[in-house]
């Protein structure tokens, strides 16, 4: 069964100051893990897609960076409109490669303070 | 492109009424996802359909869930009868096919309560 840990579950830090969010994945097969941020009231939105260890992908403050056990999704000098929840999701290559179903971590929720 | 679009954006029924959620993927899209979100067991799948064929059914809880989709531009999702275990935030995603890419796009959601 493919499970996903996501830690810490909680991370307030002040603006400007840099983290980092885990994702830890067991999976028969990797295709790709998916990082998805998720605002109050609303679904998430898909940030990146990694396909294989050593992967790396940016957006503005963000880093997402893949090995074959987690994923860390890297917030560099982070202002108060990146607080949100951050989904991590594995997708398996099925038996026929062609499997369709994310499996969803439980996410960080992400507070940036002024 | 509007984007996956979902209605109603809220629901609340009482128990053993029928309710009916609905979905319409962004266009060009042959997967379309249903997942529930709650604070306990966070985001689920429910069932997805390939070109309007289930694939993976899996997940839907028990038999008052059932999931349809007529055509590439509709789909829908119905609990009958309804229990309050089942109030939640219910999502419908798209992604698109062979030859594209693998991620999913999510719409705003239904959030249902019953009472």
């Amino acid at each position: 069964e493919d499970q996903v840990t996501q830690s810490p579950e909680a991370l307030r830090l002040q603006e400007g100051e840099s983290s980092s969010l885990n994702c830890s994945y067991t999976v028969s097969g990797l295709r790709g893990l998916f990082w998805y941020r998720q605002d109050p009231g609303k679904g998430p939105e898909f940030l990146f897609t990694l396909y294989s260890a050593g992967e790396e992908k940016e957006k503005e403050r963000l880093k997402a960076t893949l090995t074959k056990k987690e994923s860390f999704l890297h917030i560099t000098a982070p202002k108060p409109e990146d607080s949100a929840t951050y989904l991590c999701a594995v997708q398996p290559l099925g038996v026929s490669g062609s499997a369709r179903q994310l499996t969803f971590g439980s996410g960080t929720q992400l507070t940036v303070l002024p | 492109d509007a984007g996956v679009i979902q209605s109603p954006r809220h629901e609340v029924t009482e128990m053993g009424q029928e309710v009916t959620l609905r979905c319409k993927p962004i266009s060009g899209h042959d997967y379309l996802f249903w997942y529930r979100q709650t604070m306990m067991r966070g985001l689920e799948l429910l069932i997805y359909f390939n070109n309007n064929v289930p694939i993976d059914d899996s997940g839907m809880p028990e038999d008052r869930f059932s999931a349809k989709m007529p055509n590439a531009s509709f789909s829908t999702l119905k609990i009958q009868p309804s229990e309050p275990r089942d109030s939640a935030v219910y999502f419908c995603a798209s992604s698109p096919g062979a030859g594209g890419t693998y991620e999913q796009y999510f719409g705003p959601g239904t959030r249902l309560t019953v009472t």
